[in-house]
């Protein structure tokens, strides 16, 4: 079946780094956009950023922008997340989710599976 | 960027109600919406897209519809499982964004 598992989250201090992955399985990854969404503790879900099928395109929302680097490796159905400069306001719990849209240039940019996510927490 | 505004906030519901979400999109997003239902503890699940098309596997008491920039989300008849939170999501532009979701909560 369908399955998205994220890991790499953990505990960082605010200036710190942390690489989140998400393995695929079930599907041909290299097929389709991936997303990035995330929930701070008691809010809602904001987008934080969508890479291409073969990793051509990205987009980040402005509050990542510089900061976050969306990546993905074909060869191990991996997608990954490198977060740099991280500040306390990105501590939340971080889902990679699939695009629906097969093997073109462009995505749906919505999301039809999710991962069960990985928590980060930023705090000295 | 593109304001998704939810409301209720919440609402308390009892099985067997009928449940209306609504979601207003600060400008024309056509019909590039998306809703989700996320229960506590675990991932979100898309239930439409496209303002009323039904996901595969998602039970036909959901629905939805789209009125110029306001989009609604129908649960015909509420069941125990559907207690859990619902959000919608404009895929018209970048950047995504979110409405602020709508608790369903036991009456």
């Amino acid at each position: 079946q369908v399955q998205l598992v994220e890991s790499g989250g953990g505990v960082v201090q605010p200036g710190g780094s942390l690489r989140l992955s998400c393995a695929a399985s079930g599907f041909t990854f290299s097929s389709y956009p991936m997303h990035w969404v995330r929930q701070a503790p008691g809010k809602g879900l904001e987008w934080v950023a969508v890479i291409s099928y073969d990793g051509s395109n990205e987009y980040y929302a402005d509050s990542v922008k510089g900061r976050f680097t969306v990546s993905r490796d074909g060869s191990k159905n991996t997608l990954y997340l490198q977060m740099n400069s991280l500040r306390a306001e990105d501590t939340a719990v971080y889902f990679c989710a699939k695009d629906p849209k097969y093997s073109s240039s462009f995505a749906y940019y919505y999301m039809d599976v999710w991962g069960k996510g990985t928590t980060v927490t930023v705090s000295s | 960027d593109i304001q998704m505004t939810q409301s209720p906030s919440s609402l308390s519901a009892s099985v067997g109600d009928r449940v209306t979400i609504t979601c207003r999109a600060s400008q024309s997003i056509t019909r590039y919406l998306n809703w989700y239902q996320q229960r506590p503890g675990r991932a979100p699940k898309l239930l439409i897209y496209t303002a009323s098309s039904l996901q595969s596997g998602v039970p036909s008491r959901f629905s939805g519809s789209e009125s110029g920039t306001d989009f609604t989300l129908t649960i015909s008849s509420l069941q125990p499982e559907d207690f859990a939170t619902y959000y919608c999501q404009q895929s018209y532009s970048i950047p995504l964004t979110f409405g602020g979701g709508t608790k369903v909560e036991m009456k």
